[in-house]
């Protein structure tokens, strides 16, 4: 239950704002991504970091930008969002060798954009 | 055409019914399968994986892939409320990325 966190859990900030989410994974994995998650919508991948590299940028507005200090840790920076960009946040961590690809995915935040 | 699609439901099945969620995929290549479950509010969670055509089973779930259908299913048997959720089936092609589809919400009624 513990393998992967994210905090915080709720964020409500104004369009102006400047926050971060941040992520943690605990399972010895050495590849993290974020999605965001919608209403009524697919996940949808944003970014994709293997061994503290990008390697997978999905077209995300320069308004969200991603860090990934180490292999166990990785946020995502927030600046002047716009109310549509209110959604719940999933980071999620997997291997990116051997033949197991499991993804597991942390709680999530849930982000409301006022 | 959508990468991987399913059945958006809601699917009801009666307490201790089986539950049949289906999943079809565009991409012949694509290469390991996993299931995904989903309570309200909740993150994901994986339940079930899939890489070699066949069954695989764990407890009250199956697994089914068929590759040259593009086909992947989920069987749960001894369906239980707490069994009520979003089902995600997602798909691996090549890079490590997955592709989700939008899920199949399960009621399952006492």
């Amino acid at each position: 239950e513990t393998g992967v966190t994210q905090t915080p859990r709720h964020l409500v900030m104004g369009m102006t704002n400047k926050k971060s989410l941040k992520c943690e994974q605990h399972l010895g994995h050495n590849a993290m991504y974020w999605y965001k998650q919608s209403a009524k919508k697919p996940l949808e991948l944003m970014f994709v970091y293997s061994l503290e590299e990008r390697v997978e940028n999905n077209s995300v507005p320069s308004r969200f930008s991603p860090e990934c200090p180490n292999s166990s840790h990785l946020f995502l920076h927030l600046h002047t969002l716009q109310p549509e960009d209110s959604a719940l946040y999933l980071c999620a961590s997997s291997r990116w060798t051997g033949s197991s690809y499991e993804q597991y995915f942390g709680p999530g935040t849930r982000l409301t954009v006022t | 055409q959508k990468e991987v699609e399913q059945n958006s439901g809601p699917l009801s099945v009666p307490e201790g019914a089986i539950a049949s969620l289906n999943c079809t995929y565009s991409d012949r290549g694509s290469q390991s399968f996993f299931w995904y479950r989903q309570y309200s509010g909740k993150s994901p969670e994986l339940i079930m994986s899939i890489y070699s055509n066949g069954d695989k089973e764990d407890g009250r779930f199956t697994a089914q892939l068929n590759k040259a259908s593009q086909y992947v299913s989920l069987l749960i048997r001894d369906s239980q409320p707490s069994d009520s959720a979003t089902y995600l089936c997602a798909v691996r092609l090549g890079a490590r990325q997955l592709t989700f589809g939008s899920g199949t919400q399960l009621t399952v009624l006492p």
